[in-house]
């Protein structure tokens, strides 16, 4: 079974400090690699995707690495900040499964102000 | 743009009845999906479109059912409500498998 798992399942830092989030997977043949953020009784917002042929992506204070190899995803958070504040979701869509995504549980990141 | 938009945005029912949840996308995305969101089991995939006119089951269809009459309309029914199924259902589209997905905002449905 392909499993996506998230660890630490909750986190709290204060505000300004760097994070990283980790992300796992089981299966090295993944098509793409999506983090998304959730707010308490909110959809998901999408941060960042990470297509298999590229290593990382960047948006503003986020950045996003994939390891194929290893079976890891790592989200980097600069200078974290108490808006920041939600559940963090990564999902992992492999190559057979026609877009379908197995998500993690997620992490859920407290910053205090 | 409205994006994803899912009705009702909450719901409750009787053992037994049916009802069909609504989402609706503005952005003219092929990929369609109906997730599940239950405490401790994280999000689980019930069913998908690939485009208009075609639906697939993921990993836990049993008791539900989808049309996909339009490209921009994506239905979940339920024909017979079970408590079980007393969950946060969530909506999403892309426009590729290659694309991010879209969320709705959820509809938070309780079985009694």
């Amino acid at each position: 079974k392909q499993e996506v798992t998230q660890i630490p399942a909750a986190l709290s830092v204060p505000e300004g400090e760097n994070l990283v989030l980790n992300c796992s997977f089981t299966d090295s043949a993944i098509y793409n690699l999506q983090w998304f953020r959730q707010d308490p009784g909110k959809g998901l917002t999408s941060l960042l995707l990470i297509q298999s042929s590229q290593r990382e992506q960047t948006s503003g204070r986020l950045n996003a690495s994939l390891d194929k190899s290893s079976g890891r995803s790592t989200l980097y958070i600069a200078a974290s900040q108490p808006g920041d504040s939600a559940t963090y979701l990564c999902a992992v869509t492999y190559n057979t499964n026609a877009g379908k995504s197995t998500f993690g549980d997620g992490t859920t990141l407290t910053v205090k102000p | 743009n409205a994006g994803v938009t899912q009705t009702p945005k909450f719901r409750v029912l009787k053992t037994g009845q049916s009802m069909t949840l609504l989402c609706a996308q503005d952005m003219n995305h092929e990929y369609m999906y109906w997730y599940r969101q239950d405490p401790g089991m994280g999000l689980r995939l019930i069913h998908y479109s690939v485009g208009e006119g075609t639906t697939a089951k993921g990993e836990v269809p049993d008791g539900y059912n989808v049309s996909r009459l339009k490209k921009q309309n994506f239905l979940l029914g339920l024909e017979s409500a079970a408590p079980s199924q007393t969950s946060v259902y969530f909506c999403a589209s892309s426009y590729w498998q290659d694309q991010p997905q879209h969320f709705g905002d959820g509809t938070r449905l309780s079985i009694l």
